[in-house]
């Protein structure tokens, strides 16, 4: 099976710094990628995303990252707030119709 | 704008029973994929539904099934349920076609199924 995967399961950080969540991906195939953060009683919603031809993307306050050669996503979040606190998972695709989720990180934010 | 609705929002069942979750897509999505999240895990694919037919499907038992309506609207069945069953179950639409951001999956609020 697939195996994506996150480096760190929890992360805290204080309200205003920059945070950054890793994520591993097994399948060299695979060409498409999104983080979605997942609050407490919600389905997943989408942050960005990022296709294989590039390295780098920019959103509002975030940013994912894309290492082929070791095969690592990262998402950063800059001036971190309270409303971030969530689970994040990276999912990754080489069809575009099945995604292969990690584990997730819990990210909280101290005030 | 309403997006990826899913009922019921919880259920209870016990093993042996069947159940059914629907889903309505976000407006203008044509294609329905469905989600297992266990607890403390990442969601895992069950199947996709495209044209009213199953597209893709994870490695889930035959138990497990689905169809998809004219309306784009589907449902999940599940048969003869175990305690493992026991999970958030997510409905997510998108749109088939090409170009960027097509598959980005939209994601409803989820099915939490315990089975007893």
């Amino acid at each position: 099976g697939e195996s994506v995967g996150l480096h760190l399961p929890t992360l805290s950080v204080q309200e205003g710094d920059n945070s950054i969540i890793n994520c591993a991906y097994s399948n060299s195939a695979s060409d498409y990628f999104i983080w979605y953060k997942q609050e407490s009683g919600k389905g997943p919603q989408f942050i960005i995303d990022i296709r294989s031809n590039m390295d780098k993307r920019q959103g509002q306050r975030v940013t994912v990252l894309l290492n082929k050669t070791v095969k690592h996503l990262s998402l950063q979040i800059a001036a971190t707030q309270p409303g971030d606190s969530a689970v994040y998972f990276c999912a990754e695709t080489y069809t575009g119709n099945q995604f292969y989720f990690g584990t997730g990180t819990s990210l909280t934010v101290i005030p | 704008d309403a997006g990826v609705t899913q009922s019921p929002t919880h259920l209870i069942k016990t093993r042996g029973q069947q159940v059914t979750l629907r889903c309505s897509p976000k407006s203008g999505h044509d294609t329905v994929s469905w989600y297992q999240q266990a607890l403390g895990q990442g969601p895992q694919f069950i199947f996709q539904y495209y044209e009213e037919e199953e597209r893709q499907r994870g490695n889930f038992p035959d138990r497990f099934s689905g169809h998809q309506f004219p309306n784009y609207s589907s449902e999940l069945n599940v048969n003869a349920l175990l305690l493992g069953d026991s999970a958030l179950y997510l409905c997510a639409s998108s749109l088939t076609a090409r170009g960027p951001g097509a598959n980005v999956l939209t994601f409803g609020a989820g099915s939490r199924l315990t089975v007893l």
